[in-house]
């Protein structure tokens, strides 16, 4: 059983546009919600995470959009470079406990 | 020196193998964790170990095990090796008393890739 759910598998963005990647969620006892990034040949490394007490959190270009009652959260990566290139995991979690569940992933390549 | 070391980086065996995935980490961390991850599947909990005296399984467990020989050394080992085991490995700490978000900000390792013919 898949917790959550992340779309596109992969992703291929211009530099300098918007890529966006997409996850959705079933426990409604969720309450943190981050994401990843992975560069080949690296273990992933928190990005950026959002609370479901708040709608939106930007850092820099990256951007979380939380919709609770639709259950889904996204991220918006502005001004996409080459050096965004890399997989993006969303994860979610319950009372900032220890299981973080993790998205299926997204490769993002950014096109010079 | 990384702060979370995983050895070996690459390994190739063969099935019915006993292989050993070792982890050491450097940040004081508590909690320790193996994931397996796959294309298509991302990255799923093996084990998890809040300290020494606790070891827990995650959600694909089944023909691993773990050790937790100290506070920084987290080994995972797969009595023998089958096919389907071949998959990337990530070890990952994460501090109990992290309180800079209220949540469990994982530090992985480099990953260790394993494949079992």
């Amino acid at each position: 059983q898949q917790q959550v759910k992340q779309s596109p598998q992969s992703l291929i963005v211009q530099k300098g546009g918007i890529s966006i990647i997409n996850c959705a969620y079933e426990n409604t006892a969720f309450d943190y919600f981050p994401w990843y990034q992975q560069f080949p040949g690296k273990g992933p490394a928190l990005l950026i995470a959002i609370r479901p007490d708040v709608s939106e959190k930007k850092e820099g270009r990256f951007t979380i959009s939380f919709n609770k009652s639709a259950k889904q959260f996204s991220l918006h990566i502005m001004d996409s470079q080459p050096g965004d290139s890399a997989t993006y995991f969303c994860a979610a979690s319950r009372d900032s406990s220890y299981k973080l569940i993790f998205g299926s992933g997204t490769r993002l390549l950014v096109r010079p | 020196d990384a702060d979370v070391t995983q050895t070996p980086r690459n390994r190739i065996t063969k099935t019915g193998k006993r292989i050993m995935l070792e982890c050491s980490q450097t940040k004081g961390h508590d909690r320790m964790y193996w994931y397996r991850q796959d294309p298509g599947l991302g990255l799923r909990l093996i084990y998890y170990s809040f300290d020494v005296k606790d070891i827990n399984k995650g959600e694909i467990s089944d023909g691993y095990s773990v050790s937790r020989q100290a506070q920084a050394k987290f080994s995972l080992s797969l009595e023998s090796a089958i096919p389907n085991q071949t998959a990337l490995y990530f070890c990952a700490t994460s501090d109990s008393g992290d309180r800079r978000s209220g949540a469990n900000v994982l530090t992985f390792g480099a990953g260790s890739r394993l494949t079992v013919l």
